[in-house]
């Protein structure tokens, strides 16, 4: 249906290594965004992908939008503290003004 | 940077108890939306919100729960009469157009004792 199935569900790596997520879904999905959640605050978002193929790039982030249109990742290149957080991906299906989102990847980084 | 604003950041209440959560949307917003996060779990949508009336609900969003935009600048979301199982953060979103990136607010956590 319209589950997003995020992974890992968490990571735990050292400042300067690099980290990559995912989502896949059954559905199609129009739009593919993700957001990060720090503790007590509403999700932001970082990048948001709107074709088929599309590769984007935001500073240390890069993420890619499947060729199926069922899946996405995000890699992160070269954390630092600050990155510690929970990403969350969210899809937008076509003919939906709501977000599907998966259940999110807690990301701890170690000085 | 023009942002989402909600009100109050946090709200207590009595379960049976009426609430209103308020939301400023980016001011050139033209759709707005209700999402909650029970502690630890996903983001869920609740509800979607364009030419003052509704356009999309989840199951969630059932007959306890409605939504208003009383004037040009704020929506938002009441809930009757509370339940234990409706403590959550509630996070409102905007965007000016149905495709476009939906913003979210930093949400009202509501516990209901």
């Amino acid at each position: 249906g319209q589950q997003l199935n995020q992974s890992p569900q968490s990571m735990f790596i050292q400042e300067g290594e690099d980290v990559s997520m995912n989502c896949t879904s059954s559905s199609i999905f129009n739009t593919w965004l993700w957001y990060k959640q720090d503790p007590g605050e509403g999700p932001v978002l970082l990048i948001a992908l709107y074709k088929a193929g599309e590769l984007t790039s935001n500073g240390r982030l890069t993420a890619q939008f499947g060729i199926t249109r069922k899946d996405s990742f995000l890699n992160i290149s070269a954390s630092i503290p600050s990155d510690v957080g929970i990403y969350f991906c969210a899809g937008q299906r076509p003919g939906s003004e709501k977000l599907v989102f998966g259940k999110g990847m807690k990301l701890t980084v170690n000085p | 940077e023009p942002e989402v604003t909600q009100t109050p950041s946090h709200q207590v209440t009595q379960m049976g108890q009426e609430v209103i959560l308020r939301c400023v949307p980016i001011s050139n917003h033209l759709y707005f939306y209700w999402y909650r996060q029970i502690l630890g779990q996903k983001v869920e949508f609740l509800v979607s919100f364009y030419n003052n009336e509704i356009s999309e609900k989840s199951e969630i969003f059932d007959d306890q729960f409605s939504v208003e935009r009383p004037d040009g600048s704020n929506f938002t979301l009441k809930i009757r009469s509370t339940k234990l199982e409706d403590s959550a953060m509630y996070f409102c979103a905007s965007t000016a157009g149905l495709a476009d990136t939906q913003y979210f607010g930093p949400g009202t956590r509501l516990t209901v004792l």
